[in-house]
């Protein structure tokens, strides 16, 4: 595997349930980040990690839970969605440094349907 | 807050016409732009950056921006399109995005 990998790529989901996303990247980076892309809206930036600790947390509702075990993996817990909720969300990396801010490498995304 | 405006919600090409899409951003300080490129069915990907230096910039696939700082622009151009450049297109600034142009390029 290359780049940046999401698992799953589609899921639907009722709002009582509970999933996670996965992302994996292969860059060596040691920067991750969740957007979510929805229709006819700007991507919006939903969580930043670097070196595994959480660096900026963009007033997401506490139903999206991010874990970063590690600079490779990333996780976003969800539970009790609601409809509107439904996105793309994607996933990215980059390798931080200083007071440059680097090019992101995306993941295909997973798209999420909340019934 | 930084913000992005991208002015072009969805142009439409001939093959060989040239294009021009907008960008404008607030923020004051250093920035660090970007133009990414979705392909229908494929990742974002970076198609160009400033970050300083000549503010004309060349990417891949013959794509140029041209950052001017005292507009707060970074326009994205190409002489000649091709039916292959239809995609959507996204302004960025460090790491806020505009709401993406999408781009149709008939044959």
């Amino acid at each position: 595997e290359t780049g940046v990998t999401q698992t799953p790529r589609h899921l639907v989901m009722g709002m009582t349930n509970k999933k996670s996303l996965k992302c994996e990247q292969h860059l060596g980076h040691n920067a991750m980040y969740w957007y979510k892309q929805s229709a006819k809206k700007p991507l919006e930036l939903m969580f930043v990690y670097n070196f595994k600790e959480q660096t900026e947390n963009n007033s997401v509702p506490s139903r999206f839970s991010p874990e970063c075990p590690n600079s490779s993996h990333l996780f976003l817990h969800l539970h009790t969605l609601q409809p509107e909720d439904s996105a793309l969300y994607l996933c990215a990396s980059s390798q931080e440094g200083g007071v440059i801010y680097n090019e992101q490498f995306f993941g295909p995304g997973t798209r999420l349907t909340v019934l | 807050a930084q913000s992005v405006s991208q002015h072009n919600h969805h142009v439409i090409l001939s093959e060989a016409a040239s294009l021009e899409l907008g960008c404008n951003y607030s923020y004051g300080g250093t920035v660090n732009l970007f133009w990414y490129v979705q392909y229908p069915g494929q990742h974002l990907q970076l198609l160009l950056k400033y970050f300083s230096g000549d503010p004309l910039v060349k990417g891949i696939k013959g794509f140029e921006a041209e950052f001017i700082k005292s507009k707060f622009s970074f326009n994205l151009r190409k002489p000649s399109v091709q039916w292959s450049d239809t995609a959507e297109y996204f302004c960025a600034v460090r790491r806020t995005f505009g709401d993406g142009t999408t781009l149709t390029v008939k044959p």
